[in-house]
């Protein structure tokens, strides 16, 4: 099983959806969560992290389900812009700062 | 502006060669780190460093060096023992004890 999964996609939806993403992983003593974005043939980018209570940062908002080890992302009113890679990283291990990261999920929003 | 450099964007490395990638950081930044990217993969871990002269090997570091010499810099050399070596590197640095990365632009490998 791998440490930390997402489906891959693509997601293509209209411009103002609304979609949501979801991410689960297996390590239950994992203390730090993340959403990156990559764009095509770029570095990823860190877009917000994810907090137990959830949190929102304008249209996007990440939940975090530690019973269920499952992560979360929504995006409202979706912009051609936010057409993207998101990937759902979670910290192997707080001493050495190691990041996992999913292999990412595409959205492609249309016009 | 702070930032994290990488060289060169792109890279041929034919059958058989060592190349070294470069990776510099004027973030002052502790820790430094080495991803692989394949096509529609995520990242894995090749090496990390969290202090000067000393570093960690990953999930895939086999056919992969690298040194931490100074704080600023972490290159790493895909040797020819690395069978597959084409990918997009990604190098990332954080400071201790926090873990939000900067990433470098990235190096696309490939072997001709």
């Amino acid at each position: 099983r791998k440490e930390v999964e997402q489906d891959p996609g693509p997601f293509n939806v209209p411009e103002g959806a609304t979609v949501a993403f979801n991410c689960t992983y297996s390590n239950s003593a994992s203390q730090s969560f993340f959403w990156y974005r990559q764009d095509c043939r770029k570095e990823p980018k860190l877009l917000m992290s994810v907090y137990s209570s959830g949190n929102e940062d304008g249209r996007f908002t990440a939940q975090l389900n530690r019973a269920s080890q499952y992560i979360s992302l929504l995006i409202r009113d979706s912009k051609l812009s936010d057409s993207a890679t998101y990937l759902c990283v979670v910290l192997g291990s707080s001493n050495t700062g190691k990041l996992i990261f999913g292999q990412g999920t595409t959205l492609q929003v249309k016009p | 502006d702070g930032g994290i450099t990488q060289s060169p964007k792109y890279l041929f490395r034919k059958e058989g060669q060592n190349v070294t990638l470069s990776c510099e950081q004027n973030l002052n930044h502790d820790a430094m780190y080495w991803y692989r990217q394949d096509p529609g993969q995520g990242l894995r871990l090749i090496y990390y460093s969290q202090i000067v002269n000393d570093f960690q090997k990953g999930d895939i570091a086999e056919g992969y060096s690298v040194s931490r010499e100074k704080k600023e810099s972490f290159p790493l050399t895909v040797t020819s023992a690395q069978k597959n070596p084409t990918a997009f590197y990604l190098c990332a640095s954080s400071p201790t004890g926090a873990y939000g990365y900067t990433f470098g632009s990235g190096t696309r490998l490939t072997v001709v």
